[in-house]
């Protein structure tokens, strides 16, 4: 069965620094996996997503991610953080083939400080 | 347009009352969705409807109801809930209910319910 592991459900970043926050996901068949994020008190927005072809893909606001199949990861990261990052953000598998039924990590708070 | 519209932004109602969710989509997607989120919680689906039939309901109690009078609306009606069901409700929607990465859902802003 799909899953999808979020390491760290806190990161704490300063403001122009790097950001790093990782996703391993687990699946016996090659998986689409994307990134979302959530401001607060709102809906969740797509960030990016990986499909067959590109192993480093960009997505919005700076942020990329790139596919590792020998490390089974989609780290998510961003060059240098902005005060507006600060965000939950969520990875997320989809069982290919079946239904369009999103599996989420259990998620990661960013906070970004001056 | 690419926005999924939710209303109300907030309900609050008492374990006795009926009220319903609405959610709306003009991108012509044939598949919606409704989530439950409570807090610091990833979303949990609920229902997964596919041109306007219910395809998955994953186990949720009867006091909820779903609803998709067409391929644009889809309604969520709620009876005799419990405070355990205030939560964030998520409704999305995607081009078709087919699992890949080019059938990306679109997320609504959610409706915050409190369940006195």
């Amino acid at each position: 069965a799909q899953s999808v592991t979020q390491l760290g459900s806190h990161v704490s970043v300063s403001e122009g620094a790097l950001v790093l926050l990782r996703c391993n996901y687990s699946s016996s068949v090659p998986p689409y996996l994307f990134w979302y994020v959530q401001y607060p008190n709102q809906g969740l927005q797509l960030l990016l997503k990986y499909t067959t072809g590109a192993t480093l893909v960009k997505g919005i606001n700076g942020f990329e991610a790139e596919f590792k199949k020998s490390e089974t990861s989609f780290h998510l990261t961003k060059p240098s953080a902005h005060m507006s990052d600060a965000a939950e953000y969520f990875c997320a598998v989809i069982i290919s083939g079946g239904y369009n039924k999103l599996i989420f990590g259990a998620g990661t708070r960013l906070a970004v400080h001056p | 347009d690419t926005e999924v519209t939710q209303t109300p932004k907030h309900l609050v109602m008492g374990m006795t009352n009926k009220k319903s969710l609405k959610c709306e989509q003009h991108m012509g997607h044939r598949a919606m969705y409704w989530y439950k989120q409570k807090a610091k919680k990833p979303p949990e689906l609920m229902f997964v409807y596919s041109y306007e039939k219910l395809s998955i309901n994953e186990s949720v109690p009867s006091r909820f109801s779903p609803e998709c009078p067409n391929s644009s609306l889809l309604n969520l009606h709620l009876h005799a809930l419990q405070p355990e069901d205030s939560a964030l409700y998520l409704c999305a929607s995607s081009q078709s209910p087919t699992g890949n990465s080019y059938n990306e859902q679109f997320f609504g802003p959610g409706t915050r319910l409190t369940v006195l």
